[in-house]
């Protein structure tokens, strides 16, 4: 049972165009969203997050934007830069209770110089 | 200065083997967290700790057991290892509940033969 779904396992893009990552998830009670890069043999690292009384956030180069009624954020990121080249993971949660955060299965970027 | 710090990096073992691995976080944060990310690069949650309490098992084998003697770390403890362990665990650390993201360490690559 996939609650959260990165439906694109890979996309390249040319350096200084717009990369858009997207993510699905079918859990209404999620609340804060994050993403998250990871390069090989490294932990992923935080890179943005939005809360859901929000529908965008905006950090440098990094946007994400929230749809809830689709339960549906992306994350653009303008202009791409080779470095951005990694895997790129959402990760929708719960601040209420025991929360925890469910990770997508991640895109991986690959920013063509 | 390494915010989240496991050890090893990479532990190649047989099959019915006992192993441990460590993790240290010096951010002062209260929870702590395992995850595991399989073949299919899932990154799924096995345990978390709140100031040395487990608050979340994810119906994890009990061949898994971790232990937390102070909120700095959280170690894991894996028990007759089998083919099917094989796979990257993240150690990760957030400063507690409510909106904030986890900060992740580099990673052990297990590898059972």
């Amino acid at each position: 049972d996939q609650q959260v779904k990165q439906n694109s396992p890979s996309l390249s893009v040319q350096e200084g165009r717009i990369s858009i990552l997207n993510c699905d998830y079918t859990n209404s009670m999620f609340d804060y969203f994050l993403w998250y890069k990871k390069y090989p043999a490294e932990g992923p690292t935080f890179l943005i997050s939005i809360s859901s009384i929000k529908d965008k956030n905006e950090d440098g180069r990094f946007t994400v934007f929230l749809n809830k009624s689709a339960k549906h954020l992306s994350l653009h990121i303008v202009p791409s830069q080779p470095g951005d080249s990694a895997v790129y993971f959402c990760a929708p949660g719960r601040t209420s209770g025991t929360y925890k955060y469910i990770f997508g299965t991640g895109t991986r970027l690959k920013v063509l110089a | 200065d390494t915010a989240v710090s496991q050890t090893p990096k990479y532990l190649v073992t047989q099959m019915g083997n006992d192993k441990s691995i460590k993790c240290e976080q010096n951010l002062g944060h209260d929870t702590m967290y395992w995850y595991k990310q399989d073949s299919k690069k899932f990154l799924k949650i096995m345990f978390s700790y709140n100031n040395k309490e487990l608050i979340i098992n994810e119906t994890v084998p009990n061949r898994f057991s971790p232990k937390s003697p102070d909120k700095a770390h959280l170690n894991l403890h894996i028990n007759s290892l089998e083919l099917g362990d094989s796979a990257v665990y993240f150690c990760a650390s957030s400063p507690g509940q409510g909106y904030s993201p986890l900060h992740f360490g580099n990673g052990t690559r297990l590898t059972v033969t």
